[in-house]
């Protein structure tokens, strides 16, 4: 199985600040159509999983655009500007390039 | 709207078997795919298995092939999960989601629900 590594595991950030979160995986997330299948999550505390960004870049219905996702082959970043009160959370980013899917560990954001 | 609905908490002793239910409403049930998830509390995410609803073909990570199996139930727009000869490992909490084409992602889940495993 494709193993996704994410970084750091947790962060404590302030309101109004930026931040960012990597993930890597042991494969290349290219498919063979050319497309990159890799999407993050956020589960906020007490809930399910919600869509942020799928393949690589696009965000998700709804997500403001604080939210942006880089990456190729087999390194990712999920940058999130300006931090909200309502960001807090584990982020999970996911590949479905590969089967089965996967999901990284987590990276878990706190509010200073 | 989409929305998935799940059924609610279980305790459930060791050795029996369980079967989760996910009502779906919003789009066309019939020809999407669904995929379930296990989550341990305070752990990551693991992808049981994906079922087609056209034809109820299904995949399914090997580490729960026999321990899960994927139905629906068209004419509700309903997908179920059974979990059989249940043990205190697999006491966690199970989403479903839609796994959406295209994109090839999960764009919508259920709220999840907690299965509990004690004797």
């Amino acid at each position: 199985d494709v193993v996704m590594t994410q970084t750091p595991p947790s962060l404590s950030v302030a309101i109004g600040q930026s931040v960012s979160i990597s993930c890597k995986s042991s494969q290349s997330l290219v498919y063979s159509d050319g497309k990159t299948y890799l999407h993050w999550l956020l589960q906020s505390p007490g809930r399910s999983p919600k869509r942020l960004i799928y393949q690589v870049s696009n965000l998700g219905s709804g997500v403001p655009d604080r939210f942006s996702g880089t990456g190729s082959q087999k390194d990712f970043t999920l940058k999130i500007s300006r931090v909200e009160a309502e960001d807090l959370g584990v982020y999970y980013c996911a590949q479905t390039t590969h089967f089965p899917p996967t999901f990284g560990s987590g990276t878990k954001l706190e509010i200073k | 709207q989409v929305k998935l609905q799940q059924s609610g908490a279980e305790l459930v002793k060791p050795g029996a078997s369980v079967k989760l239910s996910c009502k779906t409403s919003g789009y066309t049930f019939s020809t999407s795919y669904m995929s379930w998830f296990k989550q341990i509390p305070g752990q990551s995410i693991e992808w049981i298995g994906m079922i087609y609803a056209g034809d109820g073909g299904t995949g399914y990570n090997q580490k729960f092939k026999g321990k899960a199996t994927l139905t629906v139930d068209t004419s509700s727009s309903t997908a179920y999960m059974d979990l059989s000869s249940l043990t205190t490992e697999d006491s966690a909490v199970y989403f479903c989601a839609r796994y959406y084409g295209g994109p090839w992602d999960f764009d919508y889940w259920g709220q999840g629900v907690m299965v509990t495993v004690s004797s």
